[in-house]
């Protein structure tokens, strides 16, 4: 079975401060991992990734993953309040169509 | 595209009644996916549907569940009968066909559940 774990389970910062948010998997047959952040509605898009050490940036936000170590971090610089969201983590595997199985998220809090 | 589209968007219903969530995906994708979140259990699979046909459904809690995709455009997931415990926010996301590594889903406003 696929798993995907997620940590810290909640942080709480200071706006400019920068956070590292984690997310490690098992999967039988890796396709791909996802970036996903949810405010308080439906969880949107943020990254893909595939391969290993390609960097995806989206303005301060940007993400990496490392397949021989079946993990990934997600990076937001300089936060603001904007950013406080639940980050959500999910894998994608070859043997099981589009589903995506995922991590139980990082609470993010950014604090004036 | 107005994207995916969830009805309703609160249900309050009361123990024991039937409950029935509508979802139309985005026209063109043919994976659909149903989703529940609570903040014990996150965001949990519930079911998910190839070309209108239920791929796996291993996630659906109990018999008292029920999905189906009559067409390409919608879906229903009903809960008879309802209990507290099924109070929750209730998503559905779609996908477009598989295509190289793009299986990024799209998710639905979503419907929050109260059972009382």
């Amino acid at each position: 079975e696929d798993k995907v774990v997620q940590s810290p389970l909640s942080l709480v910062v200071h706006e400019g401060d920068t956070v590292t948010l984690n997310c490690s998997y098992e999967v039988t047959n890796f396709r791909s991992l996802l970036w996903y952040k949810q405010e308080k509605k439906a969880p949107t898009f943020l990254f893909m990734l595939t391969s290993s050490g390609i960097e995806k940036k989206s303005g301060r936000l940007s993400s990496i993953l490392d397949k021989k170590e079946l993990f990934s971090i997600l990076n937001i610089t300089a936060t603001q309040t904007g950013d406080s969201a639940v980050y959500l983590c999910a894998v994608g595997n070859n043997n099981a169509g589009n589903m995506l199985t995922f991590g139980g998220g990082t609470r993010l809090m950014v604090k004036p | 595209d107005a994207g995916v589209i969830q009805s309703p968007r609160h249900e309050v219903t009361e123990m024991g009644q039937e409950v029935t969530l509508r979802c139309k995906p985005i026209s063109g994708h043919d994976y659909l996916f149903w989703y529940r979140q609570t903040m014990m259990r996150g965001l949990e699979l519930l079911i998910y549907f190839n070309n209108n046909v239920p791929i796996d459904d291993s996630g659906m809690p109990e018999d008292r569940f029920s999905a189906k995709m009559p067409n390409a455009s919608f879906s229903t997931l009903k809960i008879q009968p309802s209990e507290p415990r099924d109070s929750a926010v209730y998503f559905c996301a779609s996908s477009p066909p598989r295509a190289g590594f793009y299986n990024e889903q799209f998710f639905g406003p979503g419907t929050r559940l109260t059972v009382l």
